[in-house]
C-alpha cells in the first residue's frame, strides 16, 4: 500500500497552461503539505492543510492554489504556467498539529517547455 | 539568515569507510525538532530520524548513528562502514514555530553522499 501517492509522475507542459497535480494519504494523517524542489535539490515548503485550513502559505505566486477536498488530499493547482515553474513536487502528509515525521510522496517532475 | 546549514555540497567515500555529515541550525526557540531524510538517486524522500530540543542523547540505529549537541547547535549523521546503497542526497531539517504558529520545516540545501565500490 502507498502511504503517500502523486499523479502524475512526470508532467510535461508549454508555458501559459493550468496543470494539476493530485496528491492522496492513506495513513491517516490530518497534515499535508506541498514542496518545490528546485534543479540544485533545494526544497521548500509552498503550503500545508491541517484539517482543511491553510495553516502555512509560504510567499509562492498566487498561480499555485491547494485544493483540500478531504482530509486524504491535497491537489496542486497551476495556472499559467512558466518555465522557472519547472521543478519537483512532493506531497507530504504528518500527523498533528505540531511536525512529527514527513512522509513524502514519489514526486511530480514538472516540465515547462 | 540560512537556518540549516549543511556546509558539505558533496563527499566521496570508499566503500567501508565512515563518514559524517554535518548539520548546524539557527533558531531562537526552546522546543524545536530535528530531522535527516535520505533522497536516494530514485528520487523518494525518506525519513530516518527525529530528534527533539530536550533530548540530547544520542542515536544510534545499525550503521547510522546520530550526534546531537545543543552547545554548538549541531545534529551530525554518521555512516559506519558505508555501502554503495548508502549513496543518496541527505538533507538535515529544523522544525520550529512559524508566525503563524504552527510549525514549519525548513530544510538544509542537502549533501550528496556518493560511495565509491
Amino acid at each position: 500500500d502507498t502511504a503517500v501517492s502523486q499523479t502524475p509522475k512526470y508532467l510535461v507542459t508549454q508555458m501559459g497552461n493550468d496543470k494539476s497535480i493530485k496528491c492522496e494519504q492513506n495513513l491517516g494523517h490530518d497534515t499535508m503539505y506541498w514542496y518545490k524542489q528546485d534543479s540544485k535539490k533545494f526544497l521548500k515548503i509552498m503550503f500545508s492543510y491541517n484539517n482543511k485550513e491553510l495553516i502555512i502559505n509560504e510567499t509562492v505566486p498566487n498561480r499555485f492554489s491547494p485544493k483540500s477536498p478531504d482530509k486524504a488530499h491535497l491537489n496542486l493547482h497551476i495556472n499559467s504556467l512558466e518555465l522557472g515553474d519547472s521543478a519537483v513536487y512532493f506531497c507530504a502528509s504528518s500527523q498533528g498539529d505540531r511536525v512529527n515525521e514527513q512522509y513524502f510522496g514519489p514526486g511530480t517532475r514538472l516540465t515547462v517547455t | 539568515a540560512q537556518k540549516v546549514t549543511q556546509a558539505q555540497t558533496e563527499i566521496s567515500v570508499v566503500e567501508k569507510e565512515d563518514v559524517t555529515l554535518d548539520c548546524v541550525y539557527e533558531t531562537r526557540d526552546t522546543t524545536y525538532y530535528l530531522f535527516w531524510y535520505k533522497q536516494p538517486p530514485s528520487g523518494e524522500l525518506v525519513f530516518l530520524i527525529r530528534r527533539n530540543s530536550f533530548d540530547e542523547q544520542n542515536e544510534i540505529s545499525g550503521r547510522y548513528s546520530w550526534n546531537f549537541q545543543k552547545s554548538t547547535s549541531s545534529f551530525n549523521f554518521t555512516i559506519t562502514a558505508s555501502q554503495v546503497v548508502d549513496s543518496a542526497v541527505y538533507f538535515c531539517a529544523l522544525s520550529e514555530v512559524s508566525g503563524a504558529g504552527s510549525y514549519q520545516l525548513t530544510f538544509g540545501k542537502g549533501t550528496k553522499l556518493s560511495v565509491i565500490p
